[in-house]
């Protein structure tokens, strides 16, 4: 199994431009999740999914969108970037959905730059 | 919402001695408290979680404990060796649905 994969590793954007971050999982989990991660703040919740066609957001949601239209695959929009998105960027899965949360793998990340 | 806070920021420790690192959550309702290592240009990885009807839990060199009344939670690392040089998350949720997360410590290890 390749675990949680994101691509690209690196991103630098203008401001206004939008991209795509995408993740993807292969270890068949229904919970998939977007964090940022900014110098001394730990990690915020941006969005997550808890299975194919259902997303809800998180902490810091303004700004991104998601979708989930499969059960591997769980891409993050930026529609218009603000350098105030300048951040590393770790999506994570788990396969817990009931009342206690299981254990979530994280991706090695993606760092954005928006100039 | 859930809030985290997490002490100290940094922390250094000789090769062989102790490192304690403490969380403290706000909502009583969370029941799931994990730990997380992330090394330089790393994601985030799980080293022990602990769930609320459970007051410790150990694995080796690593344990954790959970005082439900006082809502915080601390990792307890001994025999600290260079390798264990990091960043450590604090993190609690009350479902797979939200989990917060504390600011981190950057715990160094010196020979």
């Amino acid at each position: 199994n390749a675990g949680v994969t994101q691509t690209p590793k690196f991103q630098v954007l203008k401001t206004g431009q939008s991209m795509t971050l995408q993740c993807a999982q292969d270890m068949n989990h229904e919970y998939m999740s977007w964090y940022r991660q900014d110098p001394g703040m730990g990690l915020r919740l941006i969005h997550y999914s808890v299975g194919a066609g259902i997303t809800d957001q998180g902490e810091v949601p303004n700004g991104y969108n998601v979708s989930r239209s499969t059960t591997e695959d769980f891409p993050l929009r930026l529609l218009s970037a603000a350098p105030s998105q300048t951040s590393v960027y770790f999506c994570a899965s788990s396969s817990g959905t009931g009342v206690l949360t299981d254990t979530q793998y994280f991706g090695p990340g993606t760092r954005l730059t928006v100039l | 919402g859930e809030n985290v806070e997490q002490h100290p920021s940094t922390l250094s420790v000789q090769e062989g001695d102790s490192a304690v690192i403490k969380c403290t959550y706000s909502d009583s309702a969370s029941n799931y408290f994990p730990w997380y290592k992330q090394e330089l240009g790393k994601g985030p990885q799980l080293i022990i979680d602990i769930r609320s009807n459970v007051g410790e839990k150990k694995d080796q060199r690593i344990a954790v404990t959970l005082n439900k009344t006082a809502k915080h939670f601390s990792l307890h690392i001994t025999e600290t060796q260079p390798e264990d040089s990091a960043v450590y998350f604090c993190a609690a949720s009350i479902l797979a649905r939200d989990m917060r997360f504390g600011a981190g410590t950057r715990l160094t290890v010196k020979p």
